[in-house]
């Protein structure tokens, strides 16, 4: 059963427009969310990150909205550059004890940044 | 500043062999590790997590291990690699500190044949 869903497998932008990324989840019990940035053979970035008391933060060109009575947050870039292209995951975290926490990944989302 | 290091960053190995994947953070002290696996087409799944020296929790069953020999050094092994083994292996850490952001490392790419 997948907790986190990023039905969105790939996304083609306009430079300068904005890219909005989406991302579901089930669980009731994540606290914490977070979008990570991944270029092919890299480790993931992480990027920007919101906590469940909050519906919306705000980095830069990077905002991250979160709606929790429908269990659903975007990220949203503007404006969007070609540096920008890479593939978006979002995760959420629960606390699993001992001062640790587990994060559950969605399977990611392609943006493709044109010039 | 905190850095993560892992090697090797590529991995040829044939079935059956055995395999041993280090993870070391340099600029903090007592971390939380973690061992991730991105298989094609998929998303990060949690492998192991540590809070401390010769603390593992397994997520998966599989035929890996981990250890934690050093405060800041995590290794992941197997006895015998099977081709579905084959991915790209991530280590993360977090301070520890009850903060939930996870910082990754470069990762090891690693082809079963």
């Amino acid at each position: 059963d997948q907790q986190v869903k990023q039905n969105s497998p790939s996304l083609s932008v306009q430079e300068g427009r904005i890219s909005i990324l989406n991302c579901d989840y089930t669980n009731s019990m994540f606290d914490y969310f977070l979008w990570y940035k991944k270029y092919p053979a890299e480790g993931p970035t992480f990027l920007i990150s919101i906590s469940s008391i909050k519906d919306k933060n705000e980095d830069g060109r990077f905002t991250v909205f979160l709606n929790k009575s429908a269990k659903h947050l975007s990220l949203h870039i503007v404006p969007s550059q070609p540096g920008d292209s890479a593939v978006y995951f979002c995760a959420a975290s629960v606390n699993s004890g001992a001062g640790s926490y587990q994060l559950t990944f969605g399977k990611g989302t392609k943006l493709s940044v044109i010039p | 500043s905190q850095t993560i290091h892992q090697w090797p960053a590529t991995l040829v190995q044939p079935v059956g062999s055995p395999l041993s994947l280090e993870c070391t953070v340099e600029g903090t002290s007592n971390p939380n590790l973690y061992w991730y696996r991105q298989a094609a087409g998929r998303g990060l799944q949690l492998l192991f997590y540590s809070v401390g020296i010769g603390q593992i929790s397994s997520e998966v069953p599989q035929n890996l291990s981990a250890s934690r020999p050093q405060d800041r050094q995590f290794i992941l092994s197997s006895k015998k690699l099977l081709l579905s083994d084959s991915g790209f292996y991530l280590c993360a850490w977090d301070s520890g500190l009850h903060e939930e952001t996870q910082y990754f490392g470069p990762g090891t790419r690693l082809l079963v044949l």
